[in-house]
């Protein structure tokens, strides 16, 4: 797998179900940022899950991140219909001696249904 | 709340002409960055820029593209002749910082090459 994959790749459930996203990578990296995008629309930043970090919460949102496995995961608790987006994982890998000038490998989405 | 702006929204060009896409970062932002997204496809990197120069380059970013902080507000991507391949979702990204900081990105400019 490459860099930043989420699965599933596409996810449809009803309206107050919780959704959970997973995102693997290869590399070691600095940060896991997850964006929101909108069909045709601007990325939407969710949450940024630094290195040594575990977990973090945001609202309805929780990230996990499992360095040893390199994954990461996305719950979105009680869903809306609003939340009906493509879901993205983008690394910020740790290049020799620590160093990163920002650089983020986007994985290529989870496509999240919520129906009314 | 502060927000990365683009302009224009959509841009269409002829094969082999100049565009000039437009950003405006969140303005105590240092680090400026550049991706697309080809129709369908994953988001991509273009480049990084910080203190005026290039940080990083992606094999994307060849000699027909360039970018530039021509003021201490706007930051832009050039693609001298654009060829068709160029037709995509150009993003315009920032953050304070490069390491562990979060990047905001702008709406985006449709580019399509015809």
């Amino acid at each position: 797998s490459q860099q930043g994959e989420e699965d599933p790749q596409a996810l449809s459930i009803q309206e107050g179900e919780n959704a959970t996203m997973n995102c693997s990578y290869k590399t070691s990296i600095n940060n896991l940022q997850w964006y929101r995008q909108n069909s045709g629309r601007g990325l939407v930043h969710l949450i940024l899950i630094r290195s040594n970090e575990r977990e973090k919460h945001s609202g309805r949102l929780r990230v996990t991140l499992d360095t040893s496995k390199k994954s990461s995961s996305l719950l979105i608790t009680a869903s809306r219909a609003a939340d009906t987006a493509s879901y993205f994982c983008a690394t910020d890998a740790r290049y020799a001696g620590g160093t990163s000038y920002g650089k983020l490998t986007f994985g290529q989405g989870t496509i999240l249904t919520v129906h009314p | 709340e502060p927000e990365v702006t683009q302009t224009p929204s959509h841009q269409v060009t002829q094969m082999g002409q100049e565009v000039i896409l437009r950003c405006v970062p969140i303005s105590n932002h240092l680090y400026f960055y550049w991706y697309r997204q080809i129709l369908g496809q994953k988001v991509e990197f273009l480049v990084s820029f910080y203190n005026n120069e290039i940080s990083e380059k992606s094999e994307i970013f060849d000699d027909q593209f360039s970018v530039e902080r021509p003021d201490g507000s706007n930051f832009t991507l050039k693609i001298r002749s654009t060829k068709l391949e160029d037709s995509a979702m150009y993003f315009c990204a920032s953050s304070h910082g490069a390491w562990a900081n979060e990047q905001f990105f702008g709406p985006g400019t449709r580019l399509t090459v015809l």
